[in-house]
């Protein structure tokens, strides 16, 4: 069954330094998004991206971040200068845009 | 923006007991209203999901009802196990535009007791 891949699966670094976490969406989804969760937390949007650019995005979701679709396969979620509170799971997910989203397994950044 | 209540946020049962998560949410404009599952570490999964059209679904032990007037939906679990413990988020889809975000409420953590 395919599935989306994300790596590093844990991300270690320093406050300030700039982090880019890797997905892989599945391979003939369209829709790709990057959520977070902090421990403990719910599950909060940060941004939505169709045909190479941002359908939209949250509050959370400010000049400190961005994305990318490198290639065909890849989608990037940059975070510029990292924050203490940027810590928490960031998952990917993917879809048809027929409403089910598919979540990758996530990546656990701690900045410290 | 889309305000969504989940309660309870913890909810303890027997094994065999039923339980039921309630969800609501703010946007009359939502249409389609999923559950996903997360256990401890792991990826959110899609359990169980229902569109506007439709009052109620049934998957085996799990249902989903879907009230739009009240904009309320409810996840079921009849017969639970040990293995349903897991944190349980609704996220409804706010909006009618193609692969639009879903909203997460704030989880209920459900525990069933052996």
């Amino acid at each position: 069954e395919p599935e989306v891949t994300q790596t590093p699966s844990h991300q270690v670094t320093q406050m300030g330094q700039e982090v880019i976490l890797r997905c892989v969406p599945i391979s003939n989804h369209l829709y790709f998004y990057w959520y977070r969760q902090i421990l403990g937390q719910k599950v909060e949007f940060l941004v939505s991206f169709y045909n190479n650019e941002i359908s939209e995005k949250s509050e959370i979701f400010d000049d400190q971040f961005s994305v990318e679709r490198p290639d065909g396969s890849n989608f990037t979620l940059k975070i510029r200068s990292t924050k203490l509170e940027d810590s928490a799971m960031y998952f990917c997910a993917s879809s048809l845009g027929q409403g089910e989203l598919f979540f990758g397994s996530g990546t656990q950044l701690s900045v410290l | 923006g889309e305000n969504v209540e989940q309660h309870p946020s913890t909810l303890s049962v027997q094994e065999g007991d039923s339980a039921v998560i309630k969800c609501t949410y703010s946007d009359s404009a939502s249409n389609y209203f999923p559950w996903y599952k997360q256990e401890l570490g792991k990826r959110p999964q899609l359990i169980i999901d229902i569109r506007s059209n439709v009052g109620e679904k049934k998957d085996q032990r799990i249902a989903v009802t879907l009230n739009k007037t009240a904009k309320h939906f409810s996840l079921h679990i009849t017969e639970t196990q040990p293995e349903d413990s897991a944190v349980y988020f609704c996220a409804p889809e706010p909006s009618h535009i193609q692969g639009g975000k879903l909203i997460f409420g704030q989880g209920t953590e459900l525990s069933v007791k052996p």
